[in-house]
This record gives C-alpha cells, sequence and structure tokens, in this order.
C-alpha cells in the first residue's frame, strides 16, 4: 500500500470548513484514498473513499488532485463533535487487504 | 448492519498474567476480522487479521496470539503479559458496504 503523509494537528473555528490534507505521491492506479475518523476512546469511523473524482456524502468531501498524488478532505461546517484524529489511507479496495493506519490528523475544532 | 461485540470494556491485569479478549460480529457470514491496538498516545498498530476460520496472519511478532474457532469469534490472548502490552484493543471486521472496515467498541488493557 501506499505510504500517505498528513499534519499531525490542525486547528479550525467551529462554523467554519476543515479542509485536511494528504500526501500520496506513491499511490499506484488501483489505490482509492480512503479517510476514517477516530474519535477520543472509540473505534475508528468511515468516512469517504474515491479514486480519482472527487466525492461528496453526508459527512464530507472529497477532492483528489488530477495527478492523484494528494488529497483533501472538507469537512463544509466543522463543529465540536468533529474534534478526532483524521486518517488518511491509500488501499487497492480489494477487501481482504487489512488498513494500516498512519499516525493521522488531530483536527480540533475550537468555538 | 454490522454489529461487534468486544469483552470485556475495561480490564486491569497484573504483568506475567494471561489474558483472552473475545470479539464476535453480527451480519454477513464469513467476514475478515482483524485485532489492532492502540498505545497511549499512539496510532493504530494492526495486530493480527483473519479471513476464515483457524486461518491467522500476525503482523507484529510478540507474546500475543489470536485464534478464530467459529467464523463470527475472534479471540486475542496471551499467557503472560508485559507492561507494554497496555493499551486500547479493537476488533474490526470487513469487508463491509464499499469495502470498509467497521470496529467495535474496544478493550482498554492497563497492565500493572
Amino acid at each position: 500500500d501506499a505510504k500517505t503523509t498528513q499534519p499531525t494537528s490542525m486547528d479550525c473555528a467551529e462554523g467554519r470548513a476543515a479542509n485536511l490534507p494528504c500526501n500520496h505521491s506513491t499511490i499506484s492506479g488501483n489505490e482509492y484514498v480512503y479517510w476514517y475518523r477516530q474519535i477520543h476512546s472509540q473505534g475508528p469511523q468511515y468516512i469517504i473513499h474515491g479514486l480519482k473524482n472527487n466525492e461528496t456524502n453526508e459527512m464530507a468531501s472529497l477532492i483528489i488532485t488530477e495527478d492523484r498524488k494528494s488529497s483533501t478532505l472538507i469537512l463544509p461546517h466543522a463543529t465540536l463533535r468533529d474534534t478526532a484524529v483524521y486518517y488518511c489511507i491509500a488501499e487497492r479496495n480489494s477487501g481482504n487487504t487489512p488498513l494500516v493506519f498512519g499516525k493521522g490528523t488531530r483536527l480540533s475544532v475550537i468555538a | 448492519s454490522q454489529t461487534i461485540h468486544q469483552w470485556p470494556a475495561t480490564l486491569v491485569q497484573p504483568v506475567g498474567s494471561p489474558l483472552s479478549l473475545e470479539c464476535t460480529v453480527e451480519g454477513t457470514s464469513n467476514p475478515n476480522l482483524y485485532w489492532y491496538r492502540q498505545a497511549a498516545g499512539r496510532g493504530l498498530q494492526l495486530l493480527f487479521y483473519s479471513v476464515g476460520i483457524g486461518q491467522i496472519s500476525s503482523e507484529v511478532p510478540q507474546n500475543l496470539s489470536a485464534s478464530r474457532p467459529q467464523d463470527r469469534q475472534f479471540i486475542l490472548s496471551s499467557k503472560k503479559l508485559l507492561l507494554s502490552d497496555s493499551g486500547f484493543y479493537l476488533c474490526a471486521q470487513g469487508p463491509g458496504v464499499r469495502n470498509t472496515i467497521y470496529f467495535g467498541e474496544g478493550s482498554w488493557l492497563t497492565v500493572v
């Protein structure tokens, strides 16, 4: 699986958009970009994933650059409950490959 | 829907004592099952995964072991705990919708 790099931490004001970057310069053509988040003392939760096109769901939007070497997770209106560690993972979407989590980005939403 | 039960939720054990953490899942049959550990202030570390009954892959050599006696049961064990085994242990299952994996509520282990 391709290695991803994320900033260690970020702050965001409540109600503003949170933009979390992820670099995956060695991503291969069959690897998807997955985002999970982990709220303190809970298991990680799936947010969104994509291959080439931008994706949007009820939780977030995922913007993938044309060369697929980086992506940005966007939480359009961050709330205090979005405070969590966000993990970006590049994975083949085989269904049988274990997800390998990096250290993620600790997002703090501030009132 | 996929439901994961882990127990015990919290455990305090002395060094050198045995360990057994259990995980049972509901939903799809023949799921892939995973054990992850998160030490204090650190990231998630994959310990074991299983694609079927009796099939266990170990990612990190250590004093822990895993077993899958039934399709939807995954057990993490140790014969003698070390202080470094303290952490937050998470059971997960997949693949789910969109090939994602789902995590249980976790078990907190403190070795004293």
